[in-house]
């Protein structure tokens, strides 16, 4: 069974550009989710989607980050414009089912972003 | 409030014997998740193991066992017989499973683990 794939694997790109992550999760999981990791850190959830809808982006600023899943497969997340505290690696995660306590999330390779 | 704390930023095992890496959590709700997971310097998450609040019995996954003392909020990996392969960070990480809550999963700092031959 194939994992969960992301690209591009790495990005450079200067202050106030835009950028655009790619993730598509394993076959048939119905909940994605898009994580951020800083250096030193643990990933934070930035969003949550199942199917379609968006479950939880209470911590997505969204100023300048959006993020859609189009056909409840593949998801794309944005960054526009982009900040020096940007810098981090995007995780893609999906899981089965509904999220609950037991569902294990399975994470792609990540993006590493640099912001200069 | 931090609700998952992993207090050693680095360890050193020799190859063959066996580790444990700290992990305590924090939560109201009596039902909730705890996994752990590995991250090479790759940078992928890889899934180790999962104890639920209401298992009877630690978890365990061939070398990797989870020592589960839920009175103290304390889910440690136990890691047997260390691989040079092993040396990765390694994160904890809890789910809350009450409702109203989404399911997203909330990390510690993480433990950098070191084998040494």
């Amino acid at each position: 069974e194939a994992g969960v794939a992301q690209s591009p694997r790495y990005k450079i790109i200067e202050k106030r550009q835009s950028v655009a992550f790619w993730c598509n999760p394993i076959s048939g999981h119905a909940t994605l989710y898009w994580y951020q990791q800083i250096l030193g850190q643990g990933p934070k959830l930035l969003i949550q989607f199942q199917n379609n809808g968006v479950v939880d982006d209470s911590q997505l600023p969204k100023d300048r980050f959006s993020a859609e899943r189009l056909k409840g497969v593949d998801s794309t997340l944005k960054i526009q414009p982009a900040k020096l505290e940007d810098s981090a690696v995007y995780l893609c995660a999906s899981s089965p089912g509904t999220g609950g306590a037991k569902e294990t999330q399975y994470f792609g390779p990540g993006t590493r972003l640099l912001v200069l | 409030a931090q609700k998952i704390t992993q207090t050693q930023p680095g360890m050193f095992v020799q190859e063959k014997e066996a580790v444990t890496l700290d992990c305590t959590y924090d939560t109201s709700d009596p039902s909730y998740g705890l996994f752990w997971y590995k991250q090479p310097s790759s940078g992928e998450m890889i899934f180790l193991i999962y104890q639920g609040s209401y298992d009877q019995q630690n978890a365990t996954e061939g070398r990797y066992s989870l020592n589960f003392q839920k009175a103290r909020k304390s889910a440690n990996l136990v890691i047997s017989a260390s691989q040079l392969g092993d040396s990765a960070m390694y994160f904890c990480a809890m789910r809350e499973g009450g409702s109203g809550n989404t399911g997203k999963l909330i990390f510690g700092q993480g433990t950098t683990l070191q084998v040494k031959p």
